[in-house]
């Protein structure tokens, strides 16, 4: 199965600024997935990124919020824009395999 | 669209013990596969055990083992022999054509020494 370092780990942020979650895989990979767990509760698909093509995002998220971008079948990145307090929850990757799925470790992101 | 539930927000289990965990689900396909993902409090998403619908056997992994009812749509976890490494939260997902998971709400589970 596949390998994801996800960075930064967690951070406090100022709200109206951005940030910008990395997620990096040891092996190429077509599917991959970003979900937001809101404090105490599940995981909610935000959007898929294919390599060479737009994601394509789920209801309730937008690109101009949650930009993606995915250069290549190894790197993908996840921008929470503007933020809020209520953008402050844990933010995964995720990759599929042959329905096999691995996860980052999350970013924990506070707005204050 | 497909929909995971999971309707037993907190279950509790004494230490070596058995608890089943609940989870149904809705899907329009007829392939899919079905996971239980345990999430600890370092947040890291584990996977416990993973069932393809077309296989009536249930699935196993040690301790772990799944009651698959297809016709019904329900898909329990079993954990016998509880231990306190065991403690988490437990969420249920579906995955169809779309590749994307699903997740239930979760379930957080307290083994009891």
């Amino acid at each position: 199965s596949a390998v994801i370092s996800q960075k930064p780990s967690r951070d406090i942020c100022q709200r109206g600024t951005s940030l910008t979650i990395q997620c990096q895989v040891d092996s190429q990979v077509t599917m991959m997935f970003w979900y937001r767990q809101q404090p105490g509760q599940s995981l909610t698909l935000i959007a898929t990124a294919n390599q060479g093509s737009e994601a394509t995002y789920e209801s309730g998220f937008v690109i101009d919020k949650f930009p993606i971008s995915r250069p290549n079948l190894t790197f993908s990145t996840l921008t929470v824009s503007n933020m809020s307090p209520e953008d402050s929850s844990i933010y995964l990757c995720s990759v599929e395999i042959d329905y096999g799925y691995t996860f980052g470790s999350g970013t924990r992101l506070t707005v204050v | 669209a497909q929909t995971v539930t999971q309707s037993q927000p907190e279950m509790s289990v004494q230490e070596a013990e058995t608890v089943t965990l609940s989870c149904t689900y809705d899907t329009s396909e007829s392939d899919y596969y079905l996971f239980w993902y345990k999430q600890p409090p370092s947040r890291q998403m584990i996977l416990v055990i993973r069932q393809e619908a077309y296989k009536q056997q249930n699935a196993t992994e040690n301790r772990f083992s799944v009651n698959f009812q297809k016709a019904a749509k329900s898909f329990s976890l079993k954990i016998s022999d509880s231990q306190l490494g065991d403690a988490a939260m437990y969420f249920c997902a579906l995955s169809g054509s779309a590749r994307q998971l699903t997740f239930g709400s979760g379930t957080q589970l307290t083994v009891l020494p």
